[in-house]
């Protein structure tokens, strides 16, 4: 089955720096890869995803990278704000319909 | 929509005590999947439906764990008998399909204790 690791498992950064976290996946027929956020206390939730014909998109701050060739993909977050702070999870799926997930990166953005 | 609902929030039960959880997901959606959240193994995906079909179980770890959908707008995960490595926060999410471009829209989670 489908195998995702995602670096860091914490992240530390001041308010104004960029974030980059980072996944790579085994199964070359995986095709979409969803970035997801979940804040203290609440579910996880979707904020931007990325189909394997495409190789980046953005949405205002945030932005995802892929690289099928390597079969990694990461998250980009410029200009952190506190709010920002919660654990993303990476995910992919396509081989299987059902998303596999990353173990998660911890976000901190410190005023 | 008020998105997927999970009740009860918190429970904190001893061991050995049955415990069951509870999901509406979003109104329409024909998928829907219990995870289980721990530090140790992140997000898990214990067992999925189709149409109120269970699809895949294979994520349940034994057979103290049961999951039932006995109708489109209802789903329980029920543990008996607890234990204290049951401890975790429990999703349900929901989709409206089943492809690979489908999005999981999550629960607020119910956060167990068992003592």
């Amino acid at each position: 089955g489908e195998n995702v690791e995602q670096h860091p498992s914490t992240l530390s950064v001041q308010e104004g720096d960029s974030a980059v976290i980072k996944c790579t996946y085994s199964d070359s027929a995986s095709n979409y890869f969803p970035w997801y956020k979940q804040e203290l206390g609440k579910g996880p939730q979707l904020i931007i995803d990325i189909r394997s014909n495409v190789g980046e998109k953005k949405d205002q701050r945030i932005a995802v990278t892929l690289n099928k060739t390597a079969k990694h993909f990461s998250l980009h977050i410029t200009e952190t704000q506190p709010e920002d702070s919660a654990v993303y999870f990476c995910a992919s799926s396509g081989g299987s319909y059902i998303p596999t997930f990353g173990r998660g990166t911890s976000l901190i953005v410190h005023p | 929509d008020a998105g997927v609902i999970q009740s009860p929030r918190h429970e904190v039960t001893e061991m050995g005590q049955e415990v069951t959880l509870r999901c509406k997901p979003i109104s329409g959606h024909d998928y829907l999947f219990w995870y289980r959240q721990t530090m140790m193994r992140g997000l898990e995906l214990l067992i999925y439906f189709n149409n109120n079909v269970p699809i895949d179980d294979s994520g349940m770890p034994e057979d103290r764990f049961s999951a039932k959908m006995p109708n489109a707008s209802f789903s329980t995960l029920k543990i008996q008998p607890s234990e204290p490595r049951d401890s975790a926060v429990y999703f349900c999410a929901s989709s409206l399909g089943g492809g690979a471009y489908e999005t999981q829209y999550f629960g607020p989670g119910t956060r167990l204790l068992v003592l």
